[in-house]
């Protein structure tokens, strides 16, 4: 399976600031995702980022909020903007090798907001 | 809209014990189904899935799981658990499209917390 590395592995920002969250693979994938675990929940899908196109959201995120960038088929980026303590989870990316394969997660970065 | 229920939050267990972490789905179309483990201050690694053919699905570390389409369901179980087994397990669904292929998108159960005790 693919090696993912997310940057930061984990983070202490301010309200209002923004981050960026890097997510880079060892190979060329299809399908690259960005999940949200909020402390004691499940994971909740964000949005799906397509390589040359825009991100497409789920229902309750915004691309104001959550910009995405997928600039070639090994990377893409997660930016959570002006942020809150609502914000605090852990934000995860996925790979997926194409339609008949299963998601393969990266360590995630965990953020807290003071 | 699919679903995915774990039925029990935490499950506490001794050592060499057997276990099962039950998973129910709805959905209206075919899907795939995956285990998920999460160990603590790590990422979700998977464990094992039903993508087609046998609906019994077996892990290189002890686990297995049977989709039972009648039922929706893919309860994870293992006959004899070990200290290391302490994690949270999600079950997860993919909904197919028409094409029978994967749009990709995960929905995620609650999770439950497997406690193995010496």
């Amino acid at each position: 399976s693919a090696v993912i590395s997310q940057k930061p592995s984990r983070d202490i920002c301010q309200r209002g600031t923004s981050l960026t969250i890097q997510c880079q693979v060892d190979s060329q994938v299809t399908m690259m995702f960005w999940y949200r675990q909020q402390p004691g929940q499940s994971l909740t899908l964000i949005a799906t980022a397509n390589q040359g196109s825009e991100a497409t959201y789920e229902s309750g995120f915004v691309i104001d909020k959550f910009p995405i960038s997928r600039p070639n088929l090994t990377f893409s980026t997660l930016t959570v903007s002006n942020m809150s303590p609502e914000d605090s989870s852990i934000y995860l990316c996925s790979v997926a090798g194409g339609a008949y394969q299963p998601q393969h997660f990266g360590d995630g970065t965990r953020l807290s907001i003071l | 809209a699919q679903s995915v229920t774990q039925l029990d939050s935490q499950v506490p267990v001794f050592e060499e014990a057997p276990v099962e972490l039950r998973c129910n789905y709805s959905s209206s179309v075919s899907v795939y189904l995956f285990w998920y483990v999460q160990y603590p201050n790590q990422g979700l690694q998977l464990l094992l899935k039903y993508l087609s053919g046998s609906t019994l699905v077996e892990s290189i570390n002890g686990f297995e799981a049977e989709f039972n389409k009648s039922q929706t369901s893919f309860h994870l179980r293992k006959p004899s658990v070990h200290i290391s087994d302490t994690a949270e397990y999600f079950c997860a669904v993919s909904v197919l499209n028409a094409g029978g292929t994967s749009y990709g998108k995960l929905t995620f159960g609650q999770g439950t917390i497997l406690t193995v005790h010496p």
